[in-house]
């Protein structure tokens, strides 16, 4: 059993076109994230979510938007794709923090997406 | 703001060697975790070791182990007898506790580790 998934694993889509990607946790953790991986690799924090509060990265162009129908799930939704939104999306979750412990995040295998 | 740098944008070992991949952070937050993983070309990333700010020792799992120098503010990941299998990506990345677990992590650069028979 997959503990974080993601749905679609590649996305091919013309610009302009609007886009969801979905993503699971059977974890039963409480925060959930999204992540952008560039084509340089480098990992930057879109979005976090737990069922009290959303926080998100102010670079992030409003075109984004997260969409969770519960605390298992935490879609993403972009609109008017462009070009530069090619990348690896991945969503990740976590269970908060344990006594003393910072825990670490699970993370989905990551979602594909070319922008043409 | 928490910082990761990672300087050794690609490194090539031989096979069989110990590597250590140089990472260093800044924060304010005076509770964090530091955290190492690694992703292969097939993408996945794979949780590898993490290291509490206030721990003691330094943690291991099986062939890693974590160089935490606290006053440096460094926390080097050590791959023993490295093997064809570990040649990938190797993000560090750290963790405040202020934040109340809705920041997430934040990452460095990477670290892209080939291994040569």
């Amino acid at each position: 059993d997959t503990a974080v998934s993601q749905t679609p694993k590649y996305l091919v889509t013309q610009m302009g076109n609007d886009k969801s990607i979905k993503c699971e946790q059977n974890l039963g953790h409480d925060t959930m994230y999204w992540y952008k991986q560039d084509s340089k690799k480098f990992l930057k924090i879109m979005f976090s979510y737990n069922n009290k509060e959303l926080i998100i990265n102010e670079t992030v162009p409003n075109r984004f938007s997260p969409k969770s129908p519960d605390k298992a799930h935490l879609n993403l939704h972009i609109n008017s794709l462009e070009l530069g939104d090619s990348a690896v999306y991945f969503c990740a979750s976590s269970q908060g923090f344990l006594l003393k412990r910072v825990v670490e995040l699970f993370f989905g295998e990551g979602s594909r997406l070319t922008v043409l | 703001a928490q910082k990761i740098t990672q300087t050794q944008p690609g490194m090539f070992v031989q096979e069989k060697e110990a590597v250590t991949l140089d990472c260093t952070y800044d924060t304010s937050d005076p509770s964090y975790g530091l955290f190492w993983y690694k992703q292969p070309s097939s993408g996945e990333m794979i949780f590898l070791i993490y290291q509490g700010s206030y721990d003691q020792q330094n943690a291991t799992e099986g062939r890693y182990s974590l160089n935490f120098q606290k006053a440096r503010k460094s926390a080097n990941l050590v791959i023993s007898a490295s093997q064809l299998g570990d040649s990938a990506m190797y993000f560090c990345a750290m963790r405040g506790k202020s934040g109340g677990g809705a920041d997430g992590l934040t990452f460095g650069k990477g670290t892209h580790l080939i291994i040569q028979p």
